[in-house]
């Protein structure tokens, strides 16, 4: 069973970092396109970012450019997002979601949740 | 970017009821598009992938179509437990947009 467990979120000022974590298990993590997706409260769905099965490639919304850095270690199985530079519209429930290929998310974490304020 | 307009943005159903939510991309995807649901406080479940292939677990009531620019969620007998809300994502081009969701109530 795809088991994703999401870490790392709290409150942070303007302008803080935060790294978030998402540990896989039940699948084979390294053969999936892995991605995460943020839902600010009482709001919709909202892709975030991307990262390929390997590492190598990464995309991300324009919104978070240059500021949110996804990264993964397939050897502890374990997907990362860095938040930089944050704004109070950075404000969500910051999910990973796993990709088998087709860009569809069967896998979802419970979520994790970011609050931006001072 | 793709934007995706789902229709309507709430919807007011009974036990019973075939209802049918209506997505459409701004430009073509092919059948790259998937539906999901969320119930509050919960993350999303995978409904349907590429247009009308439903996932493993979900009811035979759940049925999706299109291509192109136009889609549907159909669910042909409403449960108590389909009420929910409904998202479609494209899955054609980065960024992976989604629909801003349809909200299925109970009349």
């Amino acid at each position: 069973e795809v088991q994703l467990v999401e870490s790392g979120g709290g409150l942070v000022q303007p302008g803080g970092s935060l790294r978030l974590s998402c540990a896989a298990s039940g699948f084979t993590f390294s053969s999936y396109w892995m991605h995460w997706v943020r839902q600010a409260p009482g709001k919709g769905l909202v892709w975030v970012s991307r990262i390929s099965s390997d590492g190598s490639s990464t995309n991300c919304a324009d919104s978070v450019k240059g500021r949110f850095t996804i990264s993964r270690d397939n050897a502890k199985n374990t997907l990362y997002l860095q938040l930089n530079s944050l704004r109070a519209e950075d404000t969500a429930v910051y999910y990973c979601a796993s990709d088998p290929g087709h860009g569809g998310y069967p896998g979802w974490g419970q979520g994790t949740l970011v609050t931006v304020s001072s | 970017d793709i934007q995706m307009t789902q229709s309507p943005s709430s919807l007011s159903a009974s036990v019973g009821d075939r209802v049918t939510i209506t997505c459409r991309a701004s430009q073509s995807i092919s059948r790259y598009l998937n539906w999901y649901q969320q119930k509050p406080g919960k993350a999303p479940k995978f409904v349907i992938s590429a247009a009308s292939s439903l996932q493993s677990g979900v009811p035979s009531r759940f049925s999706g179509s299109g291509s192109g620019t136009d889609f549907t969620l159909t669910i042909s007998s409403l449960q108590p437990e389909d009420f929910a809300t409904y998202y479609c994502q494209q899955s054609y081009s980065i960024p992976y947009t989604f629909g801003q969701g349809t909200k299925l109530e109970i009349k």
